[in-house]
Formats: C-alpha cells, structure tokens, sequence
C-alpha cells in the first residue's frame, strides 16, 4: 500500500524555469492537499482539492498552479521558479467524515 | 475560515518531565482535531486525534484533551523521552461537507537527556 507518492524528491532549478510536482494517492480520498514548508516553519496551504475537478486557493497560493487531474492525482506547477520558492513541498490526502491526512514523503526544491 | 493558533513554538523539557502543547481554533464547527509528529526531515505522522463528542483521549504516554465552550484542545505527553523530540502540529476540521485541513504553526519539542 503506496498511500501518498510524491515526485521528484529533490529538484534543483535556475530561477524562471517551470516544473511541475506530481502527487498520487491510491487510498481513494476525495480531498488533496498542497503544502510548503520553510525552514523552522509550519506548513502553509498552497491549494486544495476537496474533489476531483475542483480546486481552491489556500493561504499562499500566488506563483503555483494546481491540476486535480483525476481522483487519484493532483499537480503542483511553478511557472517561473523564484528563489523564494525554495522550500519542502509536501502532497496530503484525507478521506471522508475527518479522518487523517497522509502526507507524501515531500520535494525538497531549491531555486538558485 | 478557520484559524489555528499553536503555543508554545519552542518547547525544551528534561528527559522524564511532561510537555504540554495547546491550541486554540476559531470555527465552532470544527469537529475533529489531530496532532502530527514531524521527525527531523520526515513526513508529518498522525499521532493521536480526538473528536468534539470525546473530552479527552489517551494513548499510553500521550494524551490529547478537548474544551470546546473555550474552543481548545492540547496534547500532553508524559515521561518524555528524546525520541520525542520533533515539531508538533495540531490541526482543526470540520468534517461535513468536504474538509479543509488547517495546521497550527508547529511546536518544536527538545527532550534534554
């Protein structure tokens, strides 16, 4: 059982280059997260997913794209990379009626 | 929405003592309430949760108590011990309709030996 399976785990891009961050999850959950997560800080919500073919804005949503493309999977694109996108991103799911969110084991990006 | 607020954010405890996180959240419908364990470089991990019909819950040293006329809740864990040492994250959910997971800021804990 896979649960939550992020990709890439490290990435390195120059800043004004595109890259997108897959997420999937085979635990049949409706709602998926994005999150960032700066050193020595807390996790900020990017955007999220309460179904497939809806997504909403979160807490720090400028600079990123999202795409729930089906139920199982929800991307994350930075556009043109800036050096404050330097964080661990990480995906999370959760199911029905408040149940736990899963985390993927998370990206570690840097732009330079 | 809703709004976690987590304190302290630093927290530094003897091997052996308690440590006490507490949370406050601002949505009176939220109904369910988690707390994560982040080890140092790892994917946060559910650790114990409680929902808004329980006042309190225990799992061996830790427990999580819940008031909710004031709207907080708190995890207490006993004989601490390093392995303890982490970032806690509490989070509030209001789980009809579709939820939307709201972290706390995070506590890191320091377990001193």
């Amino acid at each position: 059982n896979a649960g939550v399976t992020q990709t890439p785990k490290f990435q390195v891009l120059k800043t004004g280059q595109s890259m997108t961050l897959q997420c999937a999850q085979d635990m049949n959950h409706n709602s998926m997260y994005w999150y960032r997560q700066d050193p020595g800080m807390g996790l900020r919500l990017i955007y999220y997913s309460a179904s497939e073919g809806t997504t909403d804005k979160g807490e720090v949503p400028n600079g990123y794209n999202v795409s729930r493309l089906n139920k199982r999977e929800f991307s994350l694109r930075l556009e043109s990379a800036a050096p404050s996108q330097t964080s661990v991103y990480f995906c999370a799911s959760s199911g029905e009626g408040g149940t736990e969110a899963f985390f993927g084991q998370g990206t570690r990006l840097t732009v330079v | 929405g809703e709004n976690v607020e987590q304190h302290p954010s630093t927290l530094s405890v003897q091997e052996g003592d308690s440590a006490v996180i507490k949370c406050t959240y601002s949505d009176s419908a939220s109904n369910y309430f988690p707390w994560y364990k982040q080890e140092l470089g790892k994917r946060p991990q559910l650790i114990i949760d409680i929902r808004s019909n329980v006042g309190e819950k225990k799992d061996q040293r830790i427990a999580v108590t819940l008031n909710k006329t004031a709207k907080h809740f708190s995890l207490h864990i006993t004989e601490t011990q390093p392995e303890d040492s982490a970032v806690y994250f509490c989070a509030a959910i209001h789980s009809g309709g579709y939820q939307k997971v709201t972290f706390g800021t995070g506590t890191k804990l320091q377990v001193i030996p």
